[in-house]
């Protein structure tokens, strides 16, 4: 069975960047099957997709938050990072990590973190 | 590119069918039979209910069937249920410039 754990601060200042990890067991992130993604719910809201990337290194990005985000990949820890710079309190959301199906759907997800941006 | 479009609500009582609907555009939902569902739980994160459109992942139970016709998909709850009571969200494959886009979600309440 896949798990996905995300760690890293919940609390993160303005115009600071927000890094998270998501660290995946029972599965290996370099199977080459998935695309390993980044998703967040802003409090009370939708989901958005932030991007993803597979384990070559190539990563897709959502258009509106490409010009502040990077995701790399750790296979040696089975691991895969977040980082998104500039916040400002329009980023406060949980942040999930998901395992996709190619382009495709999300069939595993983290629990969830909540970040908050605030100084 | 804006998010595929839901509605806000919909309710049902035990028993009964509902279904959500999620509109896109010829550039995702109508453009590729990649349409995935969501079901939330308050506090909890999201689980895949239907993918590629009519697809259900194993442990699912086929009280949810998917479908689609044009620019719009559609999930179809049957037999509802007190534990259906939950957040619903569509999601579709976009292309290669924009990927992923994410409904505004649906609430369903069983009356």
């Amino acid at each position: 069975q896949v798990q996905l754990q995300e760690s890293g601060p919940g609390l993160v200042k303005p115009s600071q960047t927000l890094s998270l990890t998501c660290t995946v067991s029972g599965g290996s992130i370099s199977s080459g099957d998935y695309f390993w993604s980044w998703i967040r719910q802003h409090p009370g809201k939708g989901l958005e997709w932030i991007g993803y990337i597979y384990y070559s290194g190539s990563t897709y990005y959502n258009p509106s938050l490409k010009s502040r985000v990077t995701i790399s990949v750790d296979t040696s820890n089975n691991q895969f990072s977040l980082k998104l710079n500039s916040v400002t309190a329009a980023d406060t959301a949980v942040y999930y990590c998901a395992r996709a199906s190619q382009h495709d759907y999300f069939d595993y997800w983290g629990q969830g973190t909540l970040v908050t941006v605030s100084s | 590119q804006s998010a595929l479009t839901q509605p806000a609500s919909v309710s049902g009582s035990p028993g009964q069918s509902i279904t959500i609907s999620c509109t896109g555009t010829s550039s995702d939902v109508g453009s590729y039979n990649l349409v995935s569902w969501y079901q939330q739980h308050p506090g909890k994160a999201p689980k895949l209910m239907i993918y590629e459109g009519y697809k259900r992942p194993s442990g699912v139970s086929n009280r949810f069937s998917g479908s689609k016709s044009g620019n719009t998909a559609s999930l179809t709850i049957s037999g509802l249920q007190a534990e259906d009571e939950a957040d619903y969200y569509c999601c579709s494959y976009a292309g290669s410039s924009t990927f992923v886009i994410f409904g505004g979600g649906t609430r369903l309440t069983v009356l």
